[in-house]
């Protein structure tokens, strides 16, 4: 059974700062996506990481993937108060099969940016 | 464009009623996904369609849950005797096929059973 894991579940940092939001998980994948999550609201897509070494930047964030320690990273440059929210991890076990599949989603790390 | 449409947004609803919760994924999209975000559970999935059939619903957590899809298009959820535990934000989301499967989410239906 596939097992995604994020860490860690809460950060609260200062506008500013740096920081990396790890995800780790159990099994062979080379799919994985970055969704944020606003309170009440639903996901939103953030990235989308499709093989070893893939790297994708968006303003003050930056994903990576490597299918061989089986982690992505989600980093957080200089923190603005509007990146607070949730993110989610969540890796798609099919692979390069060519079908669609489920996506296994991480814990979530809550993301609290301070003045 | 329009994006993938969810009804209700909000269902509250009596133990032992059945309810429907119903998705409309983003025009063209051949898959179609249901989870639900509860508390304690997380993120879970629970069924995908391609086309009108579903090769996957190991997350169906009960056989008081079903769905169907029609046509390509509109899914429904369908909750037979709800419990308490049923509580949870109802997520459709929906993909477009070809080489990335990236999923875009609907607004999700909250059901609240007391």
């Amino acid at each position: 059974e596939l097992k995604v894991e994020q860490n860690p579940l809460f950060l609260s940092m200062q506008e500013g700062k740096n920081y990396t939001i790890y995800c780790n998980y159990s099994t062979t994948s080379d799919r994985l996506y970055w969704y944020r999550q606003d309170p009440g609201k639903s996901l939103e897509s953030l990235f989308v990481l499709l093989s070893n070494g893939a790297v994708k930047q968006e303003g003050r964030l930056m994903a990576s993937l490597d299918t061989k320690a089986r982690l992505s990273t989600l980093h957080i440059t200089a923190a603005v108060h509007d990146l607070s929210a949730t993110y989610f991890c969540a890796v798609d076990m099919r692979g390069n099969t060519g079908t669609a599949s489920k996506l296994t989603f991480g814990t979530g790390t809550r993301l609290q940016v301070t003045l | 464009g329009a994006g993938v449409s969810q009804s209700p947004s909000n269902k509250v609803t009596e133990k032992g009623k059945d309810v429907e919760l119903r998705c409309d994924p983003i025009s063209g999209h051949t898959a179609l996904y249901w989870y639900r975000q509860s508390l304690g559970q997380g993120l879970e999935f629970l069924i995908y369609f391609q086309g009108n059939s579903a090769p996957d619903k190991s997350g169906l957590p009960s056989d008081r849950f079903s769905a169907e899809r029609t046509g390509g298009s509109v899914s429904t959820l369908t909750i037979q005797r709800t419990q308490q535990e049923d509580s949870a934000v109802y997520l459709c989301a929906s993909s477009f096929g070809g080489n990335i499967y990236e999923q875009y989410f609907g607004p999700g239906t909250r059901l609240t059973v007391t």
